[in-house]
């Protein structure tokens, strides 16, 4: 069955670096998401891309925020100064008639 | 802004009971998806219901969308030590061309041999 892929699993960063996580969306898929857990907390929206731009973006979602689908087939999510709030799981997902979630990087900030 | 509330919130039960996991809000969703999550992965998708009291059935899992398309509930009959998770429910909002899910809290199931 076709998966979402998630690179790093984990990824631990000092405060204030810059951080790049990666995914790599099923192939025929269109439309691509970030969303975030904090550690016992719900599943946030944090972003949607489409057609190789943003369509929504949620409040969380700032300018040290960015996505990009850079070559076609990976979409990344950076961070460009990490901060504590930022330690999370950080799940991309594709949709095509349903969503598949990836397995997640849990980013924590130190 | 749109919220789910999920109840119970952790359920602990014996193998072979039933029970009935409620998703509400006061907002109308174009969909309303339930998914399964285990510790350290992410949410992998059970169903979706998108009519209004439409009803799914997954093997012993059987799905209700409300009427109104505000509420959903999963029903598990016999359950067993393997259906214990987080069971998940997320609300497909369409605005403006987009469309993101809002998410519940989660009901932690844990069913006991």
């Amino acid at each position: 069955e076709p998966e979402v892929t998630q690179t790093p699993s984990h990824q631990v960063t000092q405060m204030g670096q810059e951080v790049i996580l990666r995914c790599v969306p099923i192939s025929n898929h269109l439309y691509f998401y970030w969303y975030r857990q904090i550690l016992g907390q719900k599943v946030e929206f944090l972003v949607s891309f489409y057609n190789n731009e943003i369509s929504e973006k949620s409040e969380i979602f700032d300018d040290q925020f960015s996505v990009e689908r850079p070559d076609g087939s990976n979409f990344t999510l950076k961070i460009r100064s990490t901060k504590l709030e930022d330690s999370a799981m950080y799940f991309c997902a594709s949709d095509f008639l349903g969503y598949t979630f990836g397995s997640g990087t849990r980013l924590t900030v130190v | 802004t749109q919220l789910l509330e999920q109840s119970p919130q952790f359920l602990s039960i014996q193998e072979g009971e039933n029970l009935t996991v409620y998703c509400n809000s006061s907002s109308v969703f174009s969909s309303l998806q339930w998914y399964r999550q285990e510790p350290g992965e992410g949410p992998v998708l059970l169903v979706t219901v998108v009519t209004g009291g439409e009803v799914k059935k997954l093997k012993r899992l059987t799905f209700q969308f409300g009427d109104a398309r505000k509420d959903s509930s999963l029903h598990i009959t016999a359950a067993q030590p393997g259906d214990t998770g987080l069971y998940l429910c997320a609300g497909e909002v369409r605005e403006g061309g987009s469309e993101k899910l809002v998410f519940g809290k989660g009901m932690k199931l844990t069913v006991n041999p």
